[in-house]
């Protein structure tokens, strides 16, 4: 149950773009539309942003957008706001039926 | 409005057991598998267990197999996880969190394994 690759910090300015890139295998990522992407602020529990790779959920803005391609899922997020600052991390389904997450990203706002 | 609390977590030393609960509310519990989650101290989040909505099928890391049992309860609309053989490496925020896509998390709950 290998972890995946993710970049440990990126940064932006306010009301930029920047993506994130979760890497993982034929086996997890690549195999399956099953990747998520969770935001975490200090001290608080993570928040679900981008299910099945693109789905949004109801009350997540749309600066918000996931994607794939093989093996790779990214998230974007458009227009930076300071509030977006916090940590990210992907999430998929294995071909073990078990579920691995990446590192985790630090997003800082510039 | 859903609602997840985790609670029972604590100091434990090295060797011995625990045993978590999360209640759940506001939703209709006895449809949606259930999942626990862990944190290290300053670290990244780990998946620990899956229980489907039937306990069905029930799914483990490979760091915690052997040692920690996931179960729930639909009639008391409750998760567990016992853990037993507990090592220092073990020490984290543990999560209970909905449904596959964890949708929904509840606040947490600390364990530390320490002497």
């Amino acid at each position: 149950q290998s972890a995946l690759t993710q970049p440990a910090s990126v940064s932006g300015s306010p009301g930029q773009s920047i993506t994130i890139s979760c890497t993982g295998t034929s086996s997890d990522v690549g195999g399956y539309n099953y990747v998520s992407w969770y935001q975490q602020h200090p001290g608080k529990a993570p928040k679900l942003m981008i299910y099945e790779v693109s789905n949004r959920p109801s009350g997540v803005s749309n600066r918000f957008s996931g994607s794939k391609s093989g093996n790779t899922a990214s998230l974007t997020i458009s227009g930076l706001q300071a509030e977006d600052e916090a940590d990210y991390y992907c999430s998929s389904y294995t071909s073990s039926s078990t579920r691995t997450f990446g590192g985790g990203t630090k997003l800082t706002v510039l | 409005e859903v609602q997840l609390v985790e609670s029972g977590g604590g100091l434990v030393k090295p060797g011995g057991s625990l045993r978590l609960s999360c209640a759940a509310s506001g939703f209709t519990f006895s449809s949606y598998s259930m999942n626990w989650v862990r944190q290290a101290p300053g670290k990244g989040l780990e998946w620990v267990s899956s229980i489907s909505s039937s306990s069905s099928y029930i799914y483990y890391a490979d760091s915690v197999k052997g040692r920690f049992t996931i179960s729930r309860d639909n009639a008391k609309n409750s998760l567990y996880l016992q853990m037993n053989s507990l090592r220092a490496e073990d020490t984290a925020v543990y999560y209970c969190a909905r449904d596959a896509d964890f949708d929904y998390w509840g606040q947490g709950t600390l364990v530390t394994v320490s002497s």
